[in-house]
C-alpha cells in the first residue's frame, strides 16, 4: 500500500482557495487516489477521486501530475465549514488514513 | 439506499469489563468493513478489516477482536477492556469500483465514543 505525506496543519483566510498536496512516490501503476474529510465526532466523508490529470466535482478539484507521484486537493473560496481535517489514500485495500491535514480557516 | 448503523453513540465501561460494539449494513451486498479507533487529537488507526463472512484482518495486535457472523454484520469485542481502549470507533463499509484497483467510496457510522474507567 503506497504511503502518503501530507502537511500537519494549514490555515487559510474565509474566501482564499486552498491547495492541500499530498506525496505518494511508491503510487502503483493502478492505484487510484482519493480525498476525505473529517470534522470533529464524525467519520470522514468523502470528497473526490481521480487516477491522472485533472478531476472536478461540486466541492472540489484534484490535480494529478503526469508521474502520479503527488496530488492536490484544491478548495475554492473556503469558508469557516470547511475547517476539518482532510485525508489523502492512495490504493485499494485496506483503507489506511494517514494524520491527515488540519485546515484551520479563519475570518 | 445504503445506510450504516452502528450503536451505541457512547459508552462508559470500567476496566476489565467487556465490550461488544456492533454495525450493520443495509442496501449493499458483500461490503469490505473496517472497525477504526481514534484516540482524542489524533488519526484514524484501522484496527479490522473484512472482505467477506467470515474474512478477518487485523491490523494492530491488541486487545480487541472483531467477527463478521453476516454478510452486513461486523462486530468488535473486547474480554476485558484496558484504560488504553478508550477512544471514537468507527465503523466503515465500501465496495470496489469498476476500475481494476479503483474503490469506491467508503461510508462511516456515526461512532462510539468508548470512555474506560
Amino acid at each position: 500500500l503506497a504511503k502518503t505525506t501530507q502537511p500537519i496543519s494549514m490555515d487559510s483566510y474565509e474566501g482564499q482557495e486552498v491547495n492541500i498536496t499530498c506525496s505518494h512516490n511508491n503510487i502503483a501503476t493502478n492505484d487510484y487516489i482519493t480525498w476525505y474529510q473529517q470534522f470533529p465526532s464524525q467519520g470522514p466523508r468523502f470528497i473526490i477521486q481521480g487516477y491522472k490529470t485533472k478531476v472536478t466535482n461540486e466541492v472540489a478539484s484534484l490535480f494529478i501530475p503526469a508521474d502520479r507521484k503527488s496530488s492536490t486537493l484544491s478548495l475554492p473560496r473556503v469558508s469557516l465549514s470547511d475547517t476539518a481535517v482532510y485525508y489523502c489514500l492512495v490504493g485499494l485495500q485496506p483503507l489506511v488514513f494517514g494524520k491527515g491535514t488540519r485546515l484551520s480557516v479563519i475570518a | 439506499s445504503q445506510t450504516i448503523h452502528q450503536w451505541p453513540a457512547t459508552l462508559v465501561q470500567p476496566v476489565g469489563s467487556p465490550l461488544s460494539l456492533e454495525c450493520t449494513v443495509e442496501g449493499t451486498s458483500n461490503p469490505n468493513l473496517y472497525w477504526y479507533r481514534q484516540a482524542a487529537g489524533r488519526g484514524l488507526q484501522l484496527l479490522f478489516y473484512s472482505v467477506g463472512i467470515g474474512q478477518i484482518s487485523s491490523e494492530v495486535p491488541q486487545n480487541l477482536s472483531a467477527s463478521r457472523p453476516q454478510d452486513r454484520q461486523f462486530i468488535l469485542s473486547s474480554k476485558k477492556l484496558l484504560l488504553s481502549d478508550s477512544g471514537f470507533y468507527l465503523c466503515a463499509w465500501s465496495v470496489l469500483g469498476q476500475g481494476a484497483q479503483s474503490h469506491t467510496e467508503a461510508f462511516f457510522g456515526q461512532g462510539t465514543r468508548l470512555t474506560v474507567v
